[in-house]
């Protein structure tokens, strides 16, 4: 079964500091990778997408990072802001005749950044 | 215009109540889809409508009815709901369902509470 695990379930840092989130998806064979961002009541909003040839990718200060190998893919957040309290959600998409009804979310980290 | 729109934001409703959630999309997509996301869980698919089409219904109860009117709307018609059904219903879109990189759009979400 396709699973998807994000660590650490919830975190809590200080405004400024930097921090990383996991995800270890079993998916396979693999295309590509999302990050998602949620606020809390509101939808997902996609910061990042990796395929399986990608090892790192940056949207302003997240950058996201791929290892297809070790099926590791992180999220890194450099001088965090409160805006960026927030659930971070990783999906993944298998290579498959299916579409999207065969993506696979993470269960997601809870960041609080407090001041 | 990059947005989905749902409403109402909220809505509480009894369990013989008939209600409905609405979702619009301007995006020329042709993939819509609705989801169910309890708290501190990552949302679970529960149809995609592909070209106006239902294509897949995973296996939700037939107190819950979607309709799709066009290409731009998505309905989820609600009837005798019970009180675990309470939870944020997300709606999204895509470009279309079989499209390998393709990003969800997802609404803001209608947090249903069922008394």
């Amino acid at each position: 079964k396709n699973q998807v695990e994000q660590s650490p379930q919830s975190l809590i840092i200080l405004e400024g500091k930097n921090c990383t989130l996991q995800c270890n998806y079993t998916v396979s064979p693999f295309s590509n990778l999302r990050w998602y961002k949620q606020d809390t009541g509101r939808g997902p909003v996609s910061l990042t997408i990796m395929t399986f040839s990608e090892n790192t990718k940056s949207n302003g200060r997240y950058t996201a990072t791929l290892d297809a190998d070790t099926k590791q893919s992180s999220l890194h957040i450099t001088a965090s802001q409160l805006s960026d309290s927030a659930s971070y959600i990783c999906v993944v998409r298998p290579i498959s005749n299916f579409g999207n009804e065969k993506l696979t979310f993470g269960t997601g980290t809870r960041l609080t950044i407090i001041p | 215009d990059t947005e989905v729109t749902q409403t109402p934001k909220h809505l509480v409703m009894g369990m013989t109540n008939k209600k409905s959630l609405k979702c619009e999309q301007h995006m020329g997509h042709r993939a819509m889809y609705w989801y169910k996301q309890k708290a501190k869980k990552p949302p679970e698919l529960m149809f995609v409508y592909s070209y106006e089409k239902l294509s897949i219904n995973e296996s939700v109860p037939s107190r819950f009815s979607p309709e799709c009117p066009n290409s731009s709307l998505l309905n989820l018609h609600l009837h005798a709901l019970q009180p675990e059904d309470s939870a944020l219903y997300l709606c999204a879109s895509s470009l279309r369902v079989h499209q390998d990189t393709g990003e969800l759009f997802f609404g803001e979400g209608s947090r249903l509470t069922v008394l």
